[in-house]
């Protein structure tokens, strides 16, 4: 089955404790990227990535490491986590972004992050 | 700074038909992606225009104007679970920046 899946779907942590956050898709996909939602601010891009060792910052990076070492893996990082990321986290993947034909989005379910 | 605006909440008779539209003032353009998502879920791609005009798809229409930086998603004879949030975001580059906006909820009522 063609799917995004990340983990953990849940995380409670503490400030400054390092966690990661994977992402992981099995649709040969080139295009992955890192999404934060927020009540009442929508869908912020953190990270994108056009291809394997290619990464470039979405809108808000600030907190927020990733590495593309491999297509079907993109994982997220904190290195130091603070109570303002709190939030839902959800990674998405695409098959190519140049082409318009195949833009389509998949979603992983998300990771419900709270820092305490 | 770029600018997404939808209107925060909309509600509609089930059956009738609901226009979310979405203005946009943003530094590059590539295209417009509309997403649908229930309450607690992922988002699900609904639709992309590149290119203006109207492009149709079942029940779901968008529309696009570059000139006026201009887009809506069109829902015909809703149904029930059509009640979703619907979120609009532009591609800024070619190399897949994108911007959401704030997304409209969508309530629909026997």
């Amino acid at each position: 089955e063609a799917q995004v899946t990340q983990n953990p779907r849940y995380l409670i942590t503490v400030t400054g404790k390092k966690l990661t956050v994977t992402c992981s898709q099995n649709m040969n996909h080139e295009y992955m990227s890192w999404y934060r939602q927020d009540p009442g601010l929508g869908l912020r891009q953190i990270y994108y990535s056009m291809n394997v060792e290619v990464t470039d910052k979405g809108d808000v990076p600030e907190g927020y490491k990733v590495s593309r070492k491999e297509k079907r893996n993109f994982p997220l990082i904190l290195e130091s986590p603070s109570p303002n990321q709190t939030s839902l986290y959800f990674c998405a993947s695409s098959l190519f972004w140049s082409d318009h034909m195949n833009t389509e989005a998949f979603f992983g379910q998300g990771t419900r992050l709270t820092v305490v | 700074g770029q600018n997404i605006d939808q209107p925060t909440e909309m509600t509609a008779t089930e059956g009738a038909i609901v226009q979310i539209n979405c203005t946009y003032q943003t530094s590059g353009f590539n295209g417009l992606f509309w997403y649908q998502q229930h309450a607690g879920e992922a988002p699900t791609f609904l639709s992309y225009n590149v290119l203006d005009g109207l492009e149709e798809k079942g029940r779901f229409s968008s529309f696009l104007s570059r000139s006026k930086g201009y887009s809506y998603l069109l829902l015909k004879e809703l149904q029930m679970k059509d009640s979703a949030s619907y979120l609009c975001a532009v591609t800024l580059d070619s190399w897949g920046k994108l911007q959401f906006g704030a997304g409209t909820q969508v309530v629909v009522t026997p």
